[in-house]
């Protein structure tokens, strides 16, 4: 594709529920990154793949979250158990390399997924 | 831990005129990297510009330009000529040896007619 997609849009769920967050990063680019938006806030890192390992997922607020990327493309983001702390936008973003300087590590970002926990 | 910081939550600048937008950081490495991220309504999040701190050309991009002070750590962002379609909440965005970016918690920024 020509970005990085995020699907849903949006997402409302009631409070102790499971949800699943899917990134579909530009072709190509090998690391992928989550990060959460809270309202009025700048983007927090949650965790980031180079391949299909997680690289650094020193982010993650608690063991409610989980993410993976199982063939080093698409990743899904799952919040169990949500909270109403958890409402926030979930942005994706991906790179062609990470790390090593230039341009190829430039992080590109999907138009994220509104969750909203009630 | 690296900490950005963004002293104005708002900014307005009229149609044609330029704006500084200010951004300082706290880092005790000597190589890194910068940005400046535009996130309009519809929250895409898109690069304006990048600097990286080993060069000392301040970076360039159309009317997007940057005055990095490296020893006051220091990263303002001018935009030359204002447009409305530049009307959103701008981002300074910091990278060191890892790939995580630490973002400060931006700058809306109103364009008037």
């Amino acid at each position: 594709g020509a970005g990085v997609s995020q699907t849903p849009s949006n997402k409302v769920t009631e409070k102790g529920k499971y949800v699943e967050l899917r990134c579909d990063p530009i072709s190509g680019h090998t690391a992928l990154y989550w990060y959460r938006q809270s309202l009025g806030q700048g983007p927090e890192f949650l965790i980031y793949f180079q391949g299909t390992g997680a690289a650094d997922d020193s982010g993650l607020p608690n063991d409610r979250f989980f993410a993976v990327r199982p063939e080093g493309s698409v990743s899904t983001l799952k919040i169990q158990r949500t909270e109403r702390g958890d409402s926030a936008v979930y942005l994706c973003a991906s790179s062609l390399t990470a790390g090593g300087g230039g341009n190829t590590d430039t992080q590109y970002f999907g138009p994220g997924t509104r969750l909203t926990v009630l | 831990a690296q900490t950005v910081t963004q002293s104005q939550p708002e900014m307005s600048v009229q149609e044609a005129e330029t704006v500084t937008l200010s951004c300082t950081y706290d880092t005790s490495e000597n190589n890194y990297y910068l940005f400046w991220y535009k996130q309009p309504p519809s929250r895409q999040m898109i690069l304006v510009i990048r600097q990286e701190a080993y060069k000392q050309q301040n970076a360039t991009e159309n009317r997007f330009s940057v005055n990095f002070q490296k020893a006051a750590k220091s990263f303002s962002l001018k935009i030359s000529d204002s447009q409305l379609g530049d009307t959103a909440m701008y981002f300074c965005a910091f990278r060191e040896y890892g790939n995580k970016l630490v973002f400060g918690a931006g700058t809306i920024l109103r364009v008037k007619s």
